[in-house]
């Protein structure tokens, strides 16, 4: 089946733009992640979303970080007012359930570049 | 809170060598261990996965959760050149996963 989609792969904007990354979770997955993985780094945590409730934002780094997740389905991470700093892949992750022994399954990321 | 905390990389070496990468975790509750693995410019993919008190293999590389030292390293008795990678220890507890830092594993000829 198809997997975790995200889009687009490679963005460029400059900086003071705002930017909205979308993420496709495997379809019936409840539970959805968003990452940042700076150049040479490992993955920071950004947000979590699971079913209906509240999201978990306790990664985001400032208020120009934001994302919703529509429909239990569909996600969009949106950076306002971006700054080189903000350059990295981004990577969202689906996971089947809120149970804790299941795997999170990460899409391809979306590359993003602030000039 | 939640902490992982990984061997620092990075990690050379050569064919056919063995391998073990530390991780420890800090938790205040029951949680479930995985270890992730990423290939050059490829996203992260489950190596394995381990609940308490049960020894996990996959692909050659084996981990065993030690509870009473908060550990789960991961280890392989003899790695190829396609190990090469960064491999990721996360803890998972209710929904939210706690990832370490990564290790950087480059196997040479």
């Amino acid at each position: 089946g198809a997997g975790v989609s995200q889009s687009p792969s490679n963005k460029v904007t400059e900086k003071g733009k705002d930017v909205e990354l979308r993420c496709d979770p495997i379809s019936g997955h409840t539970a959805l992640y968003w990452y940042r993985q700076s150049l040479g780094q490992g993955l920071e945590f950004l947000i979590y979303f699971q079913g209906n409730s509240a999201p978990d934002k306790s990664g985001l780094p400032s208020d120009r970080f934001s994302a919703e997740r529509t429909g239990g389905s569909v996600s969009t991470l949106t950076i306002q007012r971006t700054q080189q700093e903000d350059s990295a892949v981004y990577l969202c992750a689906s996971k089947q359930g809120g149970s804790p022994d299941n795997e999170q399954f990460f899409g391809p990321g979306t590359r993003l570049t602030v000039l | 809170g939640d902490s992982v905390t990984q061997t620092e990389g990075p990690v050379t070496l050569p064919e056919r060598a063995a391998l073990t990468l530390n991780c420890t975790y800090q938790s205040s509750y029951s949680t479930f261990l995985f270890w992730y693995v990423q290939y050059l410019n490829k996203e992260p993919e489950l190596l394995l996965k381990s609940s308490e008190n049960q020894e996990t293999d996959s692909r050659g590389f084996q981990a065993s959760p030690i509870k009473s030292d908060s550990s789960f390293h991961l280890e392989k008795p003899s790695v190829q050149l396609s190990d090469s990678a960064v491999y990721y220890c996360a803890l998972s507890r209710a929904g939210k996963s706690t990832f370490g830092d990564g290790t950087t594993l480059t196997v040479k000829p």
